[in-house]
């Protein structure tokens, strides 16, 4: 009963490096999403993915990457991490007008 | 853009009293509204939703109401109890449920 998994839970980066946060679901959910949480913004989408081998930009993709190579799996990229990306992201999941499922997060600090 | 107003930001009740979460909405051609619930270090959760063409919808404790013609929809804790605390999130959409548009969240405390 594993739902949405995120790895790792936590990262401290510095300036420059290069990272890359993975997302797992098995619930075979068309639709995945990446989103950061920040205090007292609420969630934004960053990427999306409409299903295998598809992605989309959504409010906030500057600085990140995502691909979809496998329907179970969404990766997000930070190419050249900066202090501005310090966050919390989530990954969540769904099918076609159904709600989303989240996972717990990934805690990033970029220093 | 989809824009959504998301108040009071923080919402103190006693344990027992009712709490209301209210959210406004800019895009009237928004139809599906979920409530998530965020507990301190995890995921959100979804706790109800509404869809445009129902203004109210029940499920125990929690209900949902919408005013499609004011563009606001309300969530409502009755018998509140310790475990509602948490972060609450309201959100809009139109023709899909991806795109979703966040409200900022409330926190609802509950003394004991």
């Amino acid at each position: 009963n594993a739902g949405v998994t995120q790895t790792p839970k936590f990262r401290v980066l510095k300036t420059g490096q290069s990272m890359t946060l993975l997302c797992a679901q098995d619930m075979n959910h068309e639709y995945m999403y990446w989103y950061r949480q920040d205090p007292g913004m609420g969630l934004r989408l960053i990427h999306y993915s409409v299903g295998e081998g598809t992605t989309a930009k959504g409010e906030v993709p500057d600085g990140y990457n995502v691909s979809r190579l496998k329907k179970q799996n969404f990766l997000l990229g930070l190419e050249s991490a900066a202090p501005s990306q310090t966050s919390v992201y989530f990954c969540a999941s769904s099918s076609d007008h159904q709600p989303q499922h989240f996972g717990d997060g990934t805690r990033l600090s970029i220093l | 853009g989809e824009n959504v107003e998301q108040h009071p930001s923080t919402l103190s009740v006693q344990e027992g009293d009712s709490a209301v979460i209210k959210c406004t909405y800019s895009d009237s051609a928004s139809n599906y509204f979920p409530w998530y619930k965020q507990e301190l270090g995890k995921g959100p959760q979804l706790i109800i939703d509404i869809r445009s063409n129902v203004g109210e919808k029940k499920d125990q404790r929690i209900a949902v109401t919408l005013n499609k013609t004011a563009k606001h929809f309300s969530l409502h804790i009755t018998e509140t109890q310790p475990e509602d605390s948490a972060v609450y999130f309201c959100a809009a959409s139109g023709n899909s449920n991806y795109q979703l548009i966040w409200g900022a969240g409330t926190k609802l405390i509950i003394k004991p």
